[in-house]
């Protein structure tokens, strides 16, 4: 059980160009789920949470307008990358949690989406 | 503030044990998890402890003081597979996760 997919896996784009990234949960509903980042040899950032029904609430220095969340169903949130440059080129990782279960659950994470913006 | 500490890389042998340790201190305590992380992969869970002492799960177990702000992470009978990221995270009084940079464990044979 609590199974994440993430899509893409991959992508490489040019310079400019939007990128939306999909994570479902495909077992659970998830009415929370987490973006976040990883840059080579360092640690998760997160991003933003993602709350299903109303808007994302963004870490401190997490542009809203560049990372654009959608969060329209209890399984399905989605991460837009706008204009996306090179310094956007990173490991972009969801999660969620099993709220049905209760506030102590682990968060499940997507495999994944690494972006290459040249 | 909020702080995860734990050693930035540990080498083992293969057959061996190795405990990874994590101090914390955060706003509030709703538990604390690990993770492993292989390169370029997206984390896995691997323990979560509310309470004080030890969960064990076959080779890995886990331990919790919170007196201290203290964990660890005990893997035995280590395999090359083991090789990877350890995360520690601290689920805060909002339900979220503090992550720790992380304790790459190299295995050697």
């Amino acid at each position: 059980g609590a199974v994440v997919s993430q899509h893409p896996s991959w992508v490489i784009c040019k310079s400019g160009t939007s990128v939306k990234i999909e994570c479902r949960s495909l077992d659970f509903q998830a009415t929370t789920m987490f973006w976040y980042r990883q840059f080579p040899k360092q640690s998760l950032m997160l991003m933003a949470t993602s709350n299903e029904g109303s808007k994302a609430t963004y870490e401190q220095g997490v542009e809203k307008d560049k990372f654009l969340i959608n969060h329209a169903s209890l399984t399905l949130s989605t991460l837009t990358v706008t204009s996306a440059h090179p310094e956007d080129s990173s490991f972009y990782i969801c999660s969620a949690r099993d709220l049905l279960k209760g506030d102590y659950q682990p968060q499940h994470f997507g495999d994944g989406t690494r972006l290459s913006i040249l | 503030g909020q702080n995860i500490d734990q050693p930035t890389e540990m080498t083992a042998t293969e057959g061996a044990i190795v405990q990874i340790n994590c101090t914390y201190q955060t706003s509030g305590f709703n538990g604390l998890f690990w993770y492993q992380q292989h390169a370029g992969e997206a984390p896995t869970f691997l323990s979560y402890n509310v309470l004080d002492g030890l969960e064990e799960k076959g080779r890995f177990s886990s331990f919790l003081s919170r007196s201290k702000g203290y964990s660890y992470l005990l893997l035995k009978e280590l395999q090359m597979k083991d090789s990877a990221s350890y995360l520690c995270a601290n689920m805060d009084s909002n339900y979220q996760l503090i992550w720790g940079a992380g304790t790459k464990l190299i295995i050697k044979p």
